[in-house]
């Protein structure tokens, strides 16, 4: 029963390095959301893709981009790290559609550090 | 500017109490989400609310929709409940984006 996995779980980048941050999930769902949390503040969305085929921006988009590769895959990628995109980054998947009060599933987070 | 608030930040309890956490948000929402995030940084899903109240266990979720604000309560509470609880909300006007509050800090002491 694994709900949504993310992949890593850690990373340490230089600064310019560039990096794809993995999500899947077995859950069936049509949305997918990256989030990143930083002390002191609450967690943000970064994008999102409310079905197949389909992304959006969220609040803190910039340097960053995602791809939905499947109904199952959403990939966030850091074209060329800073070390304000230092953070913990979490993948979340929701039923989405007509199911519209059901509510997000994480996953454990990936922690990313910018050197 | 979509806010929301919760308060206290901070909250040390003895075990067996009984704990509330407020949140407050500022325009009209289609749905609120109650979650928990474990000292390991795991998060888990409590409630998902649009109206009244919902119950789990001893814990339990209530919103009013005319006042803005809802509240997470604990009863008999446990040192595993200690936890960082978060308030999230969809609003009325953003569609799939969630806005998250910064989160109360749990603490139960044995």
């Amino acid at each position: 029963n694994a709900g949504v996995t993310q992949t890593p779980k850690f990373q340490v980048l230089k600064t310019g390095q560039s990096m794809t941050l993995q999500c899947a999930q077995d859950m069936n769902h049509n949305s997918m959301y990256w989030y990143r949390q930083d002390p002191g503040m609450g967690l943000r969305l970064i994008y999102y893709s409310a079905s197949e085929g389909t992304t959006d921006k969220g609040e803190v988009p910039n340097g960053y981009n995602v791809s939905r590769l499947n109904k199952r895959e959403f990939s966030l990628r850091l074209e060329s790290a800073a070390p304000s995109q230092t953070s913990v980054y979490f993948c979340a998947s929701r039923p989405g559609g007509r199911a519209f009060n059901q509510p997000q599933h994480f996953g454990d987070g990936t922690r990313l550090s910018i050197l | 500017k979509n806010e929301v608030e919760q308060s206290p930040q901070n909250l040390t309890a003895q075990e067996g109490e009984f704990i509330t956490i407020n949140c407050s948000y500022s325009v009209g929402i289609s749905a609120l989400h109650w979650l928990q995030q474990h000292p390991g940084g795991g998060i888990v899903s409590l409630f998902m609310l649009s109206s009244g109240k919902k119950k789990h266990g001893r814990l339990i979720a209530t919103i009013n929709i005319q006042e803005k604000h809802s509240s997470l309560h604990i009863t008999a509470s446990h040192p595993r409940d200690s936890a960082v609880y978060i308030c999230a909300v969809r609003y009325s006007n953003t569609g799939n984006q969630f806005y998250f509050g910064t989160g109360t800090s749990l603490t139960v002491i044995p």
